[in-house]
């Protein structure tokens, strides 16, 4: 199994560009999520989805789009980037462990805005 | 509002020494607590878990110590490596919910 998947593993916009940061999980897991992590604030949630065509806002979901067509892809849209977007990007799957969910991350995206 | 306080930010610590790390949770509803190890460069992984039905879980070198009435848990490993060097979080969640919370991190440097 490849586990999850991002790319591009590097990417750098302009302001007012758009693109979508893409995930993919081979898992089969139903759960999935985007983070992001910035210095000092740890990983904050912006959006995540609950299986194929269910999708919700986390703590950060302002200039970000997802949707989720099928189990194993959930991207990621950037639709007028910002500075304030530079940040590493993190997708993450769910599944149980010990009836808890343990997440499993992917390698992240290195977004620079400028 | 920060649900789970982590402490320090930052952490250097010499070959052999002891590491610690601390978290403190408001809510007295989650009941799992996992913590993340996150190499430079890379995704966090789990690296060991704990249930307040228990007071300590140790997996090597590496040992959780959970103290329910103050609402605290502690990563602790012991003879740190230089190899341990990495951010550590930790998180708190309900058993039902997907989706923990995470504490913001706390960067350590093990000195050869």
């Amino acid at each position: 199994n490849a586990g999850v998947t991002q790319t591009p593993k590097f990417q750098v916009l302009k302001t007012g560009q758009s693109m979508t940061l893409q995930c993919a999980q081979d898992m089969n897991h139903e759960y999935m999520s985007w983070y992001r992590q910035d210095p000092g604030m740890g990983l904050r949630l912006i959006h995540y989805s609950v299986g194929a065509g269910i999708t919700d806002q986390g703590e950060v979901p302002n200039g970000y789009n997802v949707s989720r067509s099928t189990t194993e892809d959930f991207p990621l849209r950037l639709l007028s980037a910002a500075p304030s977007q530079t940040s590493v990007y993190f997708c993450a799957s769910s599944d149980q462990r010990e009836g808890a969910y343990e997440q499993y991350f992917g390698p992240g995206t290195r977004l620079t805005v400028t | 509002q920060q649900q789970v306080k982590q402490s320090p930010q930052s952490l250097i610590v010499q070959k052999g020494g002891i590491s610690i790390i601390n978290c403190a949770y408001e809510n007295t509803a989650f009941d799992y607590f996992p913590w993340y190890q996150q190499f430079p460069g890379k995704g966090p992984a789990l690296l060991i878990a704990i249930r307040p039905d228990v007071s300590e879980k140790k997996e090597g070198r590496f040992t959780i110590s959970f103290n329910k009435s103050a609402k605290q848990f502690s990563l602790h490993i012991m003879d740190s490596q230089p190899g341990d060097s990495a951010t550590y979080f930790c998180a708190a969640s309900i058993g039902g919910s997907y989706i923990p919370t995470f504490g913001r991190g706390t960067s350590l440097i093990v000195h050869p």
